[in-house]
C-alpha cells in the first residue's frame, strides 16, 4: 500500500504569513492528491483535488502543487480562520490513505 | 443542502457488535461512492471502508476485513456500517464521505459531522 507523509507535524505561523505543508508518498501516485482542513470537533473541509485544483468556494489563498511522489499546499497569507489541521490523501486507489496531518498553530 | 447525516455510535464492549448509519440527502444518493473514515481520538485520519453506487463493490482496509460489512439502501438514501467483533483500536469518531464526480477514485467532497464509537468494558 502507498504510503503519505507530511512535513512538519507541527507549523508555528503568524497571521500574513505564507506557509507551505508538503506531502510526499511512497511511490508515484501522479496527481492524484487531495488536502483537506479540520478544525477540532469538526469534519474535514475539502479543499483542492488532483493536486492543484481548488474546490468551489475555497479561498484563493490556498494552493496546491506537485505532481508524482512530492506535494504541496501553500497558504499565500494566512487568516484567522486558517489555523487548523491539514492532512493530505492519495484517492483513486482500492486503499485511500491519509498523510498522518500538520497542525497549523498561531506563533 | 447536501447533507450526510451519521447515526448509532456508542459505548459497546470489547467483541461486541453495532451498526452505524448515514442518511444523505440533497443528492442523488445511488449514484455515488461512498466511505467510512474513523478518527482514533488525537489522531489523524483512516479510511475503512467504500461502496460502489448499486452496492455491488466495495473495499476495506485490513485491520477490518472480516469484521466489518458495509452495505446501503438506495430506496432509504442510507450508508451503512455493521460492527462485529469489536477492539479497543476500533474506538474512533467514524465519518462517512462522499466521493466528488460520481467516482470510482475520487476525493471526498461531502462529509458527515462524525459519530462516536467506544470499545471499552
Amino acid at each position: 500500500d502507498i504510503q503519505m507523509t507530511q512535513s512538519p507535524s507541527t507549523l508555528s505561523a503568524s497571521v500574513g504569513d505564507r506557509v507551505t505543508i508538503t506531502c510526499r508518498a511512497s511511490q508515484s501516485i501522479s496527481r492524484w492528491l487531495a488536502w483537506y482542513q479540520q478544525k477540532p470537533g469538526k469534519a474535514p473541509k475539502f479543499l483542492i483535488y488532483k493536486a492543484s485544483y481548488l474546490e468551489s468556494g475555497v479561498p484563493s489563498r490556498f494552493s496546491g502543487s506537485g505532481f508524482g511522489t512530492d506535494f504541496t499546499l501553500t497558504i499565500s497569507s494566512l487568516q484567522p480562520d486558517d489555523f487548523a489541521t491539514y492532512y493530505c490523501q492519495h484517492y483513486n486507489s482500492y486503499s485511500p490513505a491519509f498523510g498522518q496531518g500538520t497542525k497549523l498553530e498561531i506563533k | 443542502e447536501v447533507q450526510l447525516e451519521e447515526s448509532g455510535g456508542g459505548v459497546v464492549q470489547p467483541g461486541g457488535s453495532l451498526r452505524l448509519s448515514c442518511a444523505a440527502s440533497g443528492f442523488t444518493f445511488r449514484s455515488y461512492w461512498i466511505h467510512w473514515v474513523r478518527q482514533a481520538p488525537g489522531k489523524g485520519l483512516a479510511w475503512v471502508s467504500r461502496i460502489n453506487g448499486d452496492g455491488s463493490s466495495t473495499n476495506y482496509v485490513d485491520s477490518v476485513k472480516g469484521r466489518f460489512t458495509i452495505s446501503r439502501d438506495n430506496a432509504k438514501e442510507t450508508l451503512y456500517l455493521h460492527m462485529s467483533s469489536l477492539r479497543a483500536e476500533d474506538t474512533a469518531v467514524y465519518y462517512c464521505a462522499r466521493e466528488r464526480d460520481y467516482g470510482p477514485g475520487e476525493a471526498f467532497d461531502i462529509w458527515g459531522q462524525g459519530t462516536m464509537v467506544t470499545v471499552s468494558s
